[in-house]
């Protein structure tokens, strides 16, 4: 069965330092990954996604990720945070096998805080 | 600007009554799934539905929960009688595809006293 692991359970940066979440998963064929972000108090909103192509995903709000096959990994990264970057965050994996896709596994999450 | 809905979005009852929580799906999608998170187990997952078919619903204790989609508009999940362990919040998500980004609602905080 595929798994995803958050390493990260809490992770506190200043604002303007640069963020980097881990992200592994554990299957061997072909998978859609995601990351989701849920604000205080809100439901999960997509940050971005990888289905194929260009390993190297820009979302939304200066977020990106970089997929590399080789060690089944998929780390969201920002540059520079800001405090409203408060957030958890979860990774998220669908596996395909048999040429349809499962339905999409979570991590356990990355919560985020950012100090002023 | 389409969004999936959830009613209600605070519910605090007694152990022992049953509770009701439903969702409606962004129009079109035809995938539908229910997630429950807390603090202890993280986000899981309980049912997920297809064309308003039950897909997969091992992640659902199946003594007391049920979930439906009585038709394409709106999903339901019961749980019956409720326990304190029940307590967290529901959420649920709709999707045009099964792989791919999943549209959230904003939940159902559930409090089981």
């Amino acid at each position: 069965a595929q798994s995803v692991s958050q390493h990260n359970h809490h992770v506190i940066l200043s604002e303007a330092a640069s963020l980097e979440l881990g992200c592994n998963y554990s299957y061997g064929g072909t998978v859609n990954l995601f990351w989701y972000v849920q604000y205080p108090g809100q439901h999960l909103q997509l940050l971005l996604k990888y289905f194929s192509g260009d390993p190297l995903v820009k979302g939304i709000k200066g977020f990106e990720a970089e997929f590399i096959k080789s060690k089944f990994s998929f780390n969201l990264r920002k540059p520079s945070v800001q405090w409203s970057d408060t957030a958890e965050y979860f990774c998220a994996v669908n596996a395909w096998a048999s040429g349809s896709a499962r339905q999409l596994t979570f991590g356990s999450g990355t919560q985020l805080t950012v100090l002023p | 600007d389409a969004r999936v809905t959830q009613t209600p979005r605070d519910k605090v009852t007694e152990m022992g009554q049953e509770v009701t929580m439903r969702c409606q799906p962004i129009l079109g999608h035809n995938t539908v799934f229910w997630y429950r998170q807390t603090m202890m187990q993280g986000l899981e997952l309980l049912a997920y539905f297809r064309n308003r078919a039950p897909l997969d619903d091992s992640g659902m204790p199946k003594d007391r929960f049920s979930a439906e989609m009585p038709d394409a508009t709106l999903a339901t999940l019961k749980i019956q009688p409720s326990e304190p362990r029940d307590s967290a919040v529901y959420f649920c998500a709709s999707g045009s595809t099964g792989y791919d980004e999943q549209f959230f609602g904003p939940g159902t905080r559930l409090t089981v006293l």
